[in-house]
């Protein structure tokens, strides 16, 4: 079964900053997705950005870039010129190919932008 | 567009009490996912149906859970009899077909057991 992990339960940095959330993945397939969501206090389930893992090109939306290391099973999300909006639980997901079309979800990291 | 939506946003109900949870997917979309948010176990994907077919409900904890696609734009989930370990956020999702489908996620209800 494939398992996400973000090893990051919760992170704090200084607006403006930029910050690296990160995530690690397992699984024995060779084609599948990796997403980033985000859940603010709103609750709210919002999509950051995705990656198709047959793509080279590392992903990027304005200010969310991620670092896709296939090898490595690593999908890093990086948030530059951070805003206090970006304040949320930051989820990585996975599907496969393959099987059930499922996102299987890590447990998320807190991340809060200080003024 | 409008998004997904979801009803009601929270819902408080003694224990043993039939809950219904309501989703109105996204136009034009045809797969519809029930997803369960705990503390302890985090998201959790409990049903998905496509083109209103049940596909995989391997993550519905028990008989007590149900879900129906009565047509191509809404789906139920309903617990009966509720259970204070019931008590999650419970999201639905939709997507156009294709796993490289973006899932857009309604809002949640929150639903309390007492």
């Amino acid at each position: 079964a494939q398992t996400v992990t973000q090893s990051q339960p919760e992170m704090s940095v200084q607006e403006a900053e930029t910050v690296t959330l990160s995530c690690t993945y397992d699984t024995s397939e060779n084609n599948y997705y990796l997403f980033w969501y985000k859940q603010p206090p709103s609750r709210q389930m919002i999509l950051v950005i995705r990656q198709e893992a047959y793509k080279q090109q590392n992903a990027t939306e304005n200010r969310f870039s991620v670092n896709f290391q296939k090898a490595a099973k690593s999908f890093s999300l990086k948030i530059s010129d951070s805003q206090l909006g970006d304040t949320a639980m930051y989820f990585c997901a996975f599907m496969t190919e393959g099987g059930a079309q499922k996102l299987v979800f890590g447990q998320g990291t807190r991340l809060t932008i200080n003024p | 567009d409008a998004g997904v939506i979801q009803s009601p946003r929270h819902e408080v109900t003694e224990m043993g009490q039939e809950v219904t949870l309501r989703c109105k997917l996204i136009s034009g979309h045809n797969s519809l996912f029930w997803y369960r948010q705990t503390m302890m176990r985090g998201l959790e994907l409990l049903i998905y149906f496509n083109n209103n077919v049940p596909i995989d409900d391997s993550g519905m904890p028990e008989d007590r859970f149900s879900a129906k696609m009565p047509n191509a734009s809404f789906s139920t989930l309903k617990i009966q009899p509720s259970e204070p370990r019931d008590s999650a956020v419970y999201f639905c999702a939709s997507s156009f077909p294709g796993r490289n489908q973006p899932q857009h996620f309604g809002d949640g209800t929150r639903l309390s057991i007492l």
